[in-house]
């Protein structure tokens, strides 16, 4: 399978805990996008990256939110002292180049309660 | 203020008719467009996108409808089936050459389902 794929599928934790979720994009990809989902809401964008560097980062992720991509390939990101408020589906994406209007393409996404 | 506006929340069709989901827009700045579906405990699978210099694109069943001067796109699912059961995203970007990110602004969606 070619696609973008997504670790853990899903995570249960108390609240104040820490999580790392990661995702590894299409092979060869070097943009790669993070997204969270709630209930019946579509898909918000949180933050991307262009080979390792983090180009832009949403209101939505506040300092408790950190993410990386430290060699270009996969990502990380890390929820500190989760609250109840941070549960949600995480989605990653990835898009082939750095040129405008690439398709990005979504992998299964984290799916995080937070008790 | 929701940029991306998918009014209708869902939509009930017969199996071989055609299915119309609905996409308004408020950002003028938006140059390309696409449309997802997604099921349950997936995330969106890529279905069809158009750029902002045609009004029209098509891939087999699907065809996506631009009108520009109203900020509205369409999507048509002819003749649907069964399996196109699902929610329906509409999603938009600012491409780099406006100075965007492409970061993508998705509608709520609209959940379809196709009667047998």
């Amino acid at each position: 399978d070619t696609g973008v794929s997504q670790n853990p599928r899903h995570k249960i934790t108390k609240r104040g805990q820490n999580v790392t979720f990661r995702c590894d994009p299409i092979s060869e990809h070097n943009r790669l996008y993070w997204y969270r989902q709630t209930l019946g809401q579509g898909p918000e964008f949180l933050t991307y990256f262009q080979n390792e560097a983090q180009l832009e980062k949403s209101r939505l992720l506040s300092d408790r939110f950190s993410a990386e991509r430290p060699k270009g390939s996969f990502s990380t990101l890390e929820i500190q002292r989760t609250e109840q408020g941070d549960s949600a589906m995480y989605l990653c994406a990835s898009s082939p180049r750095a040129s405008y209007q690439e398709t990005q393409y979504f992998g299964p996404g984290t799916r995080l309660l937070v008790l | 203020d929701q940029q991306v506006k998918q009014n209708s929340p869902s939509l009930s069709v017969q199996e071989g008719r055609i299915s119309i989901l609905n996409c308004d827009y408020t950002n003028s700045m938006f140059d390309y467009f696409l449309w997802y579906k997604k099921y349950p405990a997936e995330g969106p699978t890529f279905l069809i996108s158009i750029s902002s210099i045609k009004d029209k694109n098509e891939d087999g069943r699907f065809t996506v409808f631009l009108n520009k001067s109203a900020k509205h796109l369409s999507l048509h699912i002819v003749p649907s089936q069964p399996g196109d059961s699902a929610v329906y995203f509409c999603a938009a970007s600012e491409g780099r050459a406006q100075g965007g990110s492409e970061k993508l602004v998705f509608g709520k969606g609209t959940k379809l389902t196709v009667n047998p």
